[in-house]
């Protein structure tokens, strides 16, 4: 039972144009959402957030867009560039009042910028 | 630290032998969390530590695995008995402490590997 639902395993994007990254959850209990990009042999960085206060958060070429009533999140990236290139995943955590849980993850979209 | 440090980044062992995986979190983080990653799957939460104290084991697979961090600051991963299965990148995280805005930080990863 996945919590965190990517359904594009790959997504294919011209440099110049925008990404548009999807992640749908069923918890509603989650209440903070992130982006991590991965490169191969490397660990997930963290990329951008957003609280369930929000519906858009911004930094850069990078805006996480979320949509409570549908628990469905976007990422835009635009300009897209070839260092973007890379497989995200987005994640989502739940307060508890011991802290924080631990993230639950989608299964990731790679992403593709062909020059 | 500048990051979350883990070692080994590769480990290769046979069926049935212990292994320990280390994790050296960012310094003053109070906030630990290690996650599995097998391939195509996102990473998935195993345990999550407040200071030295387990707050959260429930990703723990079955008694095999074992995690310290008796000082409050580096952990080891502990596997018993390994098995093929086991067999999966393990993901270290940490957090400034775990409350709020629970953005994790990630190490490279172990790669592990049973024969």
């Amino acid at each position: 039972d996945q919590q965190v639902k990517q359904n594009s395993p790959s997504l294919s994007v011209q440099e110049g144009r925008i990404s548009i990254l999807n992640c749908d959850y069923t918890n509603s209990m989650f209440d903070y959402f992130l982006w991590y990009k991965k490169y191969p042999a490397e660990g997930p960085t963290f990329l951008i957030s957003i609280s369930s206060i929000k519906d858009k958060n911004e930094d850069g070429r990078f805006t996480v867009f979320l949509n409570k009533s549908a628990k469905h999140l976007s990422l835009h990236i635009v300009p897209s560039q070839p260092g973007d290139s890379a497989v995200y995943f987005c994640a989502a955590s739940a307060y508890s009042g011991g802290g924080a849980d631990g993230l639950t993850f989608g299964k990731g979209t790679h992403l593709i910028i062909q020059p | 630290g500048a990051g979350v440090s883990q070692t080994p980044s590769n480990k290769v062992t046979e069926k049935g032998k212990y292994v320990e995986l280390r994790c050296d979190p960012i310094s003053g983080h109070t906030a630990l969390y290690w996650y599995r990653q097998s391939l195509g799957q996102g990473p998935e939460f195993l345990i999550y530590f407040q200071g030295t104290g387990a707050a959260d084991d429930s990703g723990l697979p079955n008694d095999r695995f074992f995690a310290v961090r008796p000082e409050g600051s580096v952990s080891t991963l502990k596997i018993q008995r390994t098995e093929r299965g086991d067999s999966a990148v393990y993901l270290c995280a940490s957090s400034l402490d775990g409350f709020g805005k629970n953005i994790q930080y990630f190490g490279a990863g172990t790669r592990l590997s049973v024969l």
